[in-house]
């Protein structure tokens, strides 16, 4: 049951916003938002667990929507940092010990 | 949250050769770890999932026989890849969870020649 993300791809100026969206066709216990550079071990960015939840830090924000089967990614005036690929990771039960389920990714890319 | 150091960064092997893959969670007694798998531009895939001193779990169609798995203490697992051919060359990357979220080790790159 791997998540679908949305876009695949998605190329950006420096300063423009994105959206990366995250669905399951069940509800979710948990959503994990993860970056990977090329060569490099994915990075936690956030994670969210109730159903409307908004959280976020500096420029990078998530939701986490009432039915719980559909998040999503906001990053607001993109540095070329932000550069990299996007992975949801997802938990459909309380017990799984953290055992994660990746969407298959969304490559960003910030140019100057 | 937990640091995870995985060893080695990178391996070249030759077909038929097997490759054991270390995973450290230096400040956490992990009790499961995760062995994912990540071809070029593609997901990460879990592979299994490792438990200290019992069998590890693994995921439906990997093979056990071929990726061994050993969970001896609270702080390491291996995973060992078996006969090793090309078709195996991949990122392998170990995970720690720490009441969320996962923590990664760094990654093995693995070439099979």
């Amino acid at each position: 049951q791997q998540p679908v993300q949305s876009p695949q791809a998605v190329i950006l100026r420096e300063g423009e916003d994105a959206v990366i969206n995250c669905s399951s066709s069940k509800a979710l216990y948990s959503v994990h938002w993860y970056r990977q550079k090329h060569g490099e071990a994915p990075v936690f960015l956030m994670i969210l667990l109730k159903g409307g939840e908004q959280k976020g830090h500096d420029k990078i924000s998530a939701s986490f929507n009432e039915k719980k089967q559909q998040s999503s990614l906001y990053l607001t005036a993109s540095q070329l940092s932000y550069s990299g690929t996007y992975f949801c990771g997802t938990e459909i039960t309380y017990n799984q010990g953290g055992k994660l389920i990746f969407g298959q990714g969304t490559e960003l890319s910030v140019k100057p | 949250g937990a640091v995870v150091s995985q060893h080695p960064s990178w391996v070249i092997c030759k077909s038929g050769t097997s490759v054991k893959i270390e995973c450290r969670s230096l400040d956490f007694q992990a009790t499961t770890m995760f062995w994912y798998r990540q071809f070029p531009k593609q997901s990460l895939m879990l592979m299994a999932t490792s438990n200290e001193g019992s069998k590890a779990t693994y995921e439906q169609g990997v093979e056990k026989d071929k990726f061994l798995i050993n969970h001896a203490s609270l702080t390491l697992s291996t995973l060992t890849v078996t006969s090793a051919h090309p078709e195996d060359s991949s990122f392998y990357i170990c995970s720690v969870p720490d009441n969320s979220p996962l923590h990664f080790g760094n990654g093995t790159r693995l070439t099979v020649t």
